[in-house]
């Protein structure tokens, strides 16, 4: 299975700052149809986990456009471009290219 | 509004079993690939087992197969999973998703019933 890789796993952020989350993959993420199916997913507290960004750096809808994702192959980035109160909670990256599915372990996002 | 609503989990003895359901809403079922990933007390996502839009076609991580059994009605618009052999590593937040036909992606996800295996 493809293992997903993340840093750092805890990021406090200052109210109105950027915040940036790396995600690596121990092999390419381009599927044979050419696409990379690189996605973020978001979990509040209490919450269930609710898709952000698929294919790399497409928002979902209702997403704010603070949020963005880049990166190609093996590298990955999720950028917030100024974190408010409601961003708080953990981040994971998860590819689909490689069946079965696999998720990194996260990255808790807290303020200061 | 789109929205899946777990139930059926509980506390289960180690060796025992239980049936999950997931009743789907805003959309139908039988135009969509559905999902269950599992997510233990403070523990990350993990990815469990698939069904495409008919049911036809299923599959599972290797720690559940042979225990665990995805299927779906969807004339009721619902999703299952039968699970088998229960043990205490099963105990999970047990989360249905919908996602469009790989390699696409869980979408939408419900709010995830409890199931703890203990004696």
């Amino acid at each position: 299975d493809v293992v997903m890789t993340q840093s750092p796993l805890s990021l406090p952020v200052t109210l109105g700052q950027p915040a940036s989350i790396s995600c690596r993959s121990s092999q390419s993420l381009v599927h044979s149809d050419g696409n990379t199916y690189l996605n973020w997913f978001q979990q509040r507290p209490g919450q269930s986990p609710r898709r952000l960004i698929y294919m790399v750096s497409n928002r979902d809808s209702g997403v704010p456009d603070r949020f963005s994702g880049s990166g190609s192959g093996t590298d990955f980035t999720l950028k917030i471009s100024r974190v408010e109160a409601e961003d708080v909670g953990v981040y994971y990256c998860m590819q689909a290219t490689h069946w079965p599915g696999t998720f990194g372990p996260g990255t808790t996002v807290d303020i200061k | 509004e789109v929205q899946l609503v777990e139930s059926g989990g509980g506390l289960v003895q180690p060796g025992g079993s239980l049936r999950l359901s997931c009743a789907a809403s805003g959309f139908t079922i039988s135009r969509y690939w559905m999902h269950w990933v599992r997510q233990a007390p403070g523990k990350g996502l993990v990815w469990v087992s698939r069904s495409n839009s008919d049911g036809s076609v299923t599959e599972y991580a290797v720690s559940v197969k042979g225990r665990f059994t995805i299927s779906r009605d969807n004339a009721k618009n619902t999703l299952y999973l039968q699970m088998n052999s229960l043990r205490a590593e099963d105990t999970a937040v047990y989360y249905c998703a919908r996602a469009i036909a790989p390699p696409g992606t869980p979408d939408y996800w419900g709010q995830g019933t409890l199931v703890t295996v203990s004696s």
